[in-house]
């Protein structure tokens, strides 16, 4: 079954204590990126990455480390996490093929991961 | 820079009600546009999208028109059910890099 794999689903943690959210795909995309979603303010982009060690900076980046070491895996990065990173975090990915260069491809999300830095 | 406002919410509609979802843009080029629809503990999902002008994008009865003259993508249909429920993003993209999301309108239907 073709899926977005985030973990972990859920975690409270505290201020300061790093913590890695992984983000795998099996579709073969290139493209994959996280957001964020806070009441109000819809998703937001944290970053991004067409493909392997190729990285870039969405909307949001601060306080936010990424890496893309292997196609299938995006994980994010929180050195120091900080209470206003209390959000529900979304990985996601594309293939960069289809019409226009791929730049209507659909996005698949995976089912988020619920934060909490107290 | 680009952006994507659509209407506030929540919005609570009887069954077989008639829909409507404002989404308004801005954009420098000739974006993309997208309704994705989130379902209670998941990811989003695309719904419909539009590529350029004049585009109607359509699925499980839902439509919605990419009008560049209104700068608009309002989702639409005619006659929603209590599955409808959900939260609904319009975005757009220009790059396929960078996508921009509303802030999400929440739908109940009732029976």
């Amino acid at each position: 079954e073709a899926q977005v794999t985030q973990n972990p689903r859920y975690l409270i943690t505290v201020t300061g204590k790093k913590l890695t959210v992984t983000c795998s795909q099996n579709m073969n995309h290139e493209y994959m990126s996280w957001y964020r979603q806070d009441p109000g303010l819809g998703l937001r982009q944290i970053y991004y990455s067409m493909n392997v060690e190729v990285t870039d900076k969405g909307d949001v980046p601060e306080g936010y480390k990424v890496s893309r070491k292997e196609k299938r895996n995006f994980p994010l990065i929180l050195e120091s996490p900080s209470p206003n990173q209390t959000s529900l975090y979304f990985c996601a990915s594309r293939s960069l093929g289809g019409d226009r260069g791929g730049r209507t491809g659909e996005l698949f999300f995976g089912e988020g991961s619920r934060l909490t830095v107290l | 820079g680009d952006s994507v406002t659509q209407m506030e919410g929540p919005v609570t509609l009887s069954e077989e009600a008639f829909l409507t979802i404002n989404c308004t843009y801005t954009a420098t080029g000739y974006p993309s546009l997208f309704w994705y629809v989130q379902y209670p503990g998941e990811g989003l999902q695309l719904l419909l999208k539009a590529t350029k002008a004049d585009d109607k994008g359509s699925n499980k009865g839902f439509e919605a028109t990419y009008r560049k003259e209104t700068t608009s993508f309002h989702l639409e249909k005619g006659s929603v059910q209590v599955s409808d429920s959900a939260v609904y993003f319009c975005a757009l993209s220009e790059s396929g890099n960078q996508f921009y999301f509303g802030t999400g309108t929440s739908l109940t239907v009732i029976p």
